[in-house]
C-alpha cells in the first residue's frame, strides 16, 4: 500500500525555521517525483515545490522561493522541506504528494502555524 | 501563471440529483487537468486526469469533459457521500495551480 507520512509540523514564531519531512512506503521512491502542496482555509490549495527522481532538479512557488528548500533522501525514502525566515502567511497545512503532473498519493498532512 | 477559476462557490444539491461543476483556466491547459474531492480533515482524493479519465477506484458517476479553457465535473446522481469540496488542477504549465474549489452540500 501507497503511504506519504508527513511530520515536523508545529507553531513556530515569524523569523524561524521549521524542517517537514514526508515518509514514503509501499512503492519504489526513487522512480517518482514528489511535492509538497500547502493549504489554508481562506486560500484552498497551493503548490510550494517539487523535487525530481534523484533530488538534481528543483522548483518553488515564488512565494517560497529563497526561503524554502526541497531535498529528499532515497536510501531513506524521505523528501523534506527545510523552511526559513517563515511569516505569518505560510500558515497552512502542509501536504506531500506523489507525481510528475497529477497525484493519485498525497500524505494525511502536517500543520505549521506560524505566529507569535 | 494559469489562474483555475471555478464555479459556483458552493452548489447546493438534493441526494440523487445530477450536479454540475465548473473550472475556466485562463488560458489553455489542454487537456491536462486533474479534479479532486476532498472532505473535511482529509487529504484531497483523485478522481479524474487527463480532464476525462477516471482514477482508479472512482464510481462511474463521476465524469469530466473539456479541453482548452473549459472544463466540467458532473456527478450524475449524488450520493450521501459526495457531499465534499471539489478542486480542479492544471499540470500543464509550472507551477500547477488550483481553482478555489466548489463546495456540495446537502440542499
Amino acid at each position: 500500500e501507497v503511504q506519504l507520512v508527513e511530520s515536523g509540523g508545529g507553531l513556530v514564531q515569524p523569523g524561524g525555521s521549521l524542517r517537514l519531512s514526508c515518509a514514503a512506503s509501499g512503492f519504489t521512491f526513487s522512480l517518482y517525483w514528489i511535492h509538497w502542496v500547502r493549504q489554508t482555509p481562506g486560500k484552498g490549495l497551493v503548490w510550494v515545490s517539487r523535487i525530481n527522481t534523484d533530488g538534481s532538479d528543483t522548483i518553488y512557488a515564488d512565494s517560497v522561493k529563497g526561503r524554502f528548500t526541497i531535498s529528499r533522501d532515497n536510501a531513506k525514502n524521505t523528501v523534506y522541506l527545510q523552511m526559513n525566515s517563515l511569516r505569518a502567511e505560510d500558515t497552512a497545512v502542509y501536504y506531500c504528494a506523489r507525481g510528475s503532473s497529477y497525484s493519485a498519493y498525497w500524505g494525511q498532512g502536517t500543520l505549521v502555524t506560524v505566529s507569535s | 501563471e494559469i489562474v483555475m477559476t471555478q464555479s459556483p462557490a458552493t452548489l447546493s444539491v438534493s441526494p440523487g440529483e445530477r450536479a454540475t461543476l465548473s473550472c475556466r483556466a485562463s488560458q489553455s491547459v489542454s487537456s491536462n487537468l486533474a479534479w479532486y474531492q476532498q472532505k473535511p480533515g482529509q487529504a484531497p482524493r483523485l478522481l479524474i486526469y487527463g480532464a476525462s479519465t477516471r482514477a482508479t477506484g472512482i464510481p462511474a458517476r463521476f465524469s469530466g469533459s473539456g479541453y482548452g479553457t473549459e472544463f466540467s465535473l458532473t456527478i450524475s446522481s449524488l450520493q450521501s457521500e459526495d457531499f465534499a469540496a471539489y478542486y480542479c488542477q492544471q499540470y500543464n504549465n509550472w507551477p500547477w495551480t488550483f481553482g478555489q474549489g466548489t463546495k456540495v452540500e446537502i440542499k
